[in-house]
């Protein structure tokens, strides 16, 4: 079975643009979700879906967006990106659709460098 | 919010040595994951544990969640240079509607 697919795989912006990320979960898993890592903050929850709905938020500014689609592949965008956002973008898979009660999956993330 | 504290922050052992990584919780777990993860790249899991008492081996890997699920440790017994890496717990909150990350525990692994 393929992992959780994530693309690309390093980016390089410049301030004021935007970026969209994409994540493709393990064959069969419905729930995706997003982290952000940084050396300062650590891993950060950023939103998880489930069956095309937001069902968690983490505490992020509006400029950062998701969406996911039937087939269960899921983007997240930053728009009018800042230096900060400058970090490892993960993005897990999981299998369970109520409570976290089966493993996170990970892909092995895109490196978002911001100019 | 509930927070995860893990420790140390980081780790340099000789090969062979055994150590021990701990997170801690101020509330209760419902689920402690631990998650191995290699610089810039993705996190491998490890283990999960979920009832207190608990206790999960995987190879030179021993994983514990103590009686009270306020918590778990992880254990490597005779250390290798592939155990290097950051090693992170995970934990979801009651309701199951979002998961925190501990703030990883580096280790080095001396040949």
């Amino acid at each position: 079975k393929a992992g959780v697919t994530q693309t690309p795989r390093y980016l390089i912006k410049t301030r004021g643009q935007q970026v969209t990320l994409s994540c493709s979960p393990i064959s069969g898993h419905r729930s995706v979700s997003w982290y952000q890592q940084t050396p300062g903050q650590g891993l950060q929850f950023l939103f998880e879906y489930f069956s095309e709905t937001q069902r968690n938020k983490g505490n992020f500014p509006g400029r950062f967006s998701g969406r996911q689609f039937s087939n269960s592949r899921s983007e997240m965008n930053v728009s009018t990106l800042e230096l900060g956002d400058s970090a490892l973008y993960l993005c897990a898979s999981s299998l369970d659709d109520s409570s976290y009660n089966s493993p996170l999956h990970f892909g092995n993330g895109t490196r978002l460098t911001v100019t | 919010s509930q927070e995860l504290e893990q420790s140390p922050q980081s780790l340099i052992v000789q090969e062979g040595k055994n150590l021990t990584i701990n997170c801690t919780s101020s509330k209760t777990l419902y689920g402690l994951y631990w998650y191995k993860q290699k610089y810039g790249e993705g996190l491998i899991f490890l283990m999960m544990l979920q009832k207190g008492g608990e206790e999960k081996s995987h190879e030179k890997i021993t994983a514990k969640l103590d009686e009270k699920k306020q918590q778990s440790s992880l254990h490597i017994t005779a250390s290798q240079p592939s155990h290097a890496g950051i090693y992170l717990c995970g934990a979801a909150t009651i309701t199951g509607n979002q998961f925190y990350f501990g703030t990883g525990t580096s280790l080095t692994v001396i040949p």
